[in-house]
């Protein structure tokens, strides 16, 4: 089955520890990006990547790092998370870039850093 | 990347056709119009797309006018089931940064 998860589903997390959210799918697709969801503010992208070792920065990637060492996977990394990061998470990948038509989302990953 | 403008939120009873309109006044040339759907909690997924003129599949139909400054997401017959919130975007092929605006809020009522 064609799907992309997400590790944690949910997270409860104090500021300042270290952590990562995984992301991986399972459709050799060459673009991945994560986005962060916020009531009132729609779906904002934080990066994206375009295939194997290659990021870039989204509409909001204050905060985040990631990395795309395999084509599968594009982990979130918080390297020392505030409580304005408190969001939903979702990871995404499309067979290429703007391929709205082949792009599946995950999950979710509910964040809360208190 | 285009701009969109949708309206926050609607209301419809079941059965009812229901009509979005987003609008994008600074679409390019060569942008697509894709409109996602999304349940609370869940990610957003592909409804439709098109370029112009009307596109229609087994969910919807995606009716752009020749100007291609706006564009209406048409659901026939809306069931409870399709309360959601949907996303009009604007972007062509290749196109590495996707902007979604803040969505319609679709309240389907008994």
């Amino acid at each position: 089955e064609a799907q992309v998860t997400q590790n944690p589903r949910y997270l409860i997390t104090v500021t300042g520890k270290k952590l990562t959210v995984t992301c991986s799918q399972n459709m050799n697709h060459e673009y991945m990006s994560w986005y962060r969801q916020d009531p009132g503010l729609g779906l904002r992208q934080i990066y994206y990547s375009m295939n194997v070792e290659v990021t870039d920065k989204g509409d909001v990637p204050e905060g985040y790092k990631v990395s795309r060492k395999e084509k599968r996977n594009f982990p979130l990394i918080l390297e020392s998370p505030s409580p304005n990061q408190t969001s939903l998470y979702f990871c995404a990948s499309s067979l290429t870039a703007g391929d709205q038509e082949t792009q599946y989302f995950g999950p979710g990953t509910r964040l809360l850093v208190l | 990347l285009a701009k969109t403008t949708q309206p926050i939120s609607m209301d419809s009873y079941e059965g009812q056709e229901v009509n979005i309109t987003c609008s994008h006044n600074n679409i390019a040339t060569n942008d697509y119009i894709t409109w996602y759907q999304q349940f609370p909690s869940q990610g957003p997924r592909f409804i439709i797309q098109g370029y112009k003129t009307k596109v229609t599949n087994e969910v919807a139909s995606l009716f752009i006018p020749a100007d291609r400054k706006s564009s209406t997401l048409s659901l026939p017959r809306v069931s409870l089931s399709d309360t959601a919130v949907y996303y009009c975007l604007v972007g062509g092929r290749g196109y590495q940064k996707v902007t979604f605006g803040t969505g319609t809020k679709l309240q389907v009522i008994p």
